[in-house]
């Protein structure tokens, strides 16, 4: 129940194509589903974050869309670029106590072909 | 990095030998973590802290035990290394209400 499946492992994109990736959960006390991203060598980087109550959001060329009946959300990167070439992960935010754990999922290692 | 610094960077250890990552910030955050990354399995949380001397398990606690004596250092100790701690150690800092962890650089550990 702790789990985020996520999906592709891999994706390859062309310069300007749109990369999707998704994310499945079953725990309902999640309440808050950053994504990250993560270059080679880096530590993660907050990317775009989504409170379940939002069915979208959009921060330039990124966007969370969120199904909370479904209990899925996804990453659409539009006019993907080469310098996007980097590994994704969602996760989610469980809150307990005051503090808050993050769950990842197993990470979307993103290739832009120039 | 968002004032997090990790130490050491790199790290090649034998099996059975003691070893002691840390993390230090200057942000003053009240809630510091230690994770690991593998290949296959993201991001897993070891152990967290949510104040000086308070620290709580995660879900790949086993093997390693944590220590907190002042805000900025948060210090993560393999009593007795083996082979499958061999891995990307990350630290992140939070401020609990602002809803974002800031990642370390990381340290890579490799146990022989």
């Amino acid at each position: 129940q702790q789990q985020v499946k996520q999906s592709p492992q891999s994706l390859i994109v062309q310069k300007g194509g749109i990369s999707i990736i998704n994310c499945a959960y079953e725990n309902t006390a999640f309440d808050y589903f950053p994504w990250y991203q993560q270059f080679p060598g880096k530590g993660p980087a907050l990317l775009i974050a989504i409170r379940p109550d939002v069915s979208e959001k959009k921060e330039g060329r990124f966007t969370i869309s969120f199904n909370k009946s479904a209990k899925q959300f996804s990453l659409h990167i539009m006019d993907s670029q080469p310098g996007d070439s980097a590994t994704y992960f969602c996760a989610a935010t469980l809150t307990q106590g005051g503090s808050e754990k993050l769950v990842f999922g197993k990470g979307t290692k993103l290739t832009v072909n120039p | 990095d968002a004032g997090i610094t990790q130490s050491p960077r790199h790290k090649v250890t034998e099996t059975g030998t003691p070893v002691t990552l840390r993390c230090h910030q200057t942000e003053n955050h009240r809630y510091m973590y230690w994770y690991r990354q593998d290949p296959g399995h993201g991001l897993r949380l070891i152990h967290y802290s949510y104040g000086v001397k308070d620290t709580d398990k995660g879900e790949v606690s086993d093997g390693y035990s944590v220590s907190r004596s002042k805000t900025e250092d948060f210090l993560l100790t393999l009593e007795s290394a083996t082979s499958s701690q061999t891995s990307v150690y990350f630290c992140a800092i939070s401020e609990g209400v602002v809803r974002t962890q800031y990642f370390g650089p990381g340290t890579r550990l490799t146990v022989l």
